[in-house]
């Protein structure tokens, strides 16, 4: 079956421009996080939805991070007046069940964004 | 402080050397500690879970273990395929959030 998609893959931005990020989780899965993961790191959690519910955002650096799941499937993530420092692979991972710190998360591949 | 370390950050092996990766966490109360394999240009793919202190899981070439300070994962005479980052994460109690390492990154040379 399909996996986890994300687009753009790859996402050019003038510094101050905003952006959007989508992810297309598995069909079906209940939960959803965002990461963002700069060069050489392991990924960094911003925000993690059950359904439709934003029950965690305490990763989002800025209040120019917003992301939304409105009908609990494809997920959103909004970057506002975008910075070099945004600069960074934003990765989606989608799980079966609702929130359990047993469930395998599984990744899309990832949009690389760059700010200039 | 909740955090996660990886080493060493890289590591370069001949074809049939094996060796470990480590990863040590200072987390209280672990719920559940996860190894990723993550390529180039792609997103981590889940490898293992382990839960408590003792306990072993393999596959092909790989059997990670765990103690109550430390992760260790094993690499059977690797081959060129196994050339990936290989991460390690644990889950924070009482929240949602996962901490990662920042990872091994392995070449195995033939």
């Amino acid at each position: 079956g399909a996996g986890v998609s994300q687009s753009p893959r790859y996402k050019v931005a003038k510094r101050g421009q905003d952006v959007a990020l989508r992810c297309d989780p598995i069909s079906g899965h209940v939960s959803l996080f965002w990461y963002q993961q700069a060069l050489g790191q392991g990924p960094e959690f911003l925000t993690y939805f059950q359904n439709e519910a934003q029950l965690d955002k305490s990763g989002l650096p800025s209040d120019r991070f917003f992301a939304e799941r409105p009908e609990g499937s494809v997920s959103t993530l909004k970057i506002q007046r975008t910075q070099q420092e945004d600069s960074a692979v934003y990765l989606c991972a989608s799980s079966l069940a609702k929130w359990s710190w047993q469930e395998t998360q599984y990744f899309g591949p990832g949009t690389r964004l760059l700010v200039l | 402080e909740d955090q996660v370390t990886q080493s060493p950050e890289a590591l370069r092996l001949q074809e049939g050397e094996s060796s470990s990766l480590n990863c040590s966490y200072t987390v209280s109360g672990l719920r559940g500690l996860f190894w990723y394999r993550q390529d180039p240009g792609k997103g981590p793919e889940f490898l293992f879970t382990l839960y408590s202190a003792g306990e072993e899981k393999e596959k092909e070439r790989l059997k990670a273990t765990l103690t109550k300070k430390e992760s260790f994962l094993h690499i059977t005479a690797p081959k060129p395929e196994d050339s990936a980052t290989y991460l390690c994460a644990v889950q924070v109690p009482g929240t949602y959030k996962y901490i990662f390492g920042t990872g091994t990154r392995l070449k195995v040379l033939a």
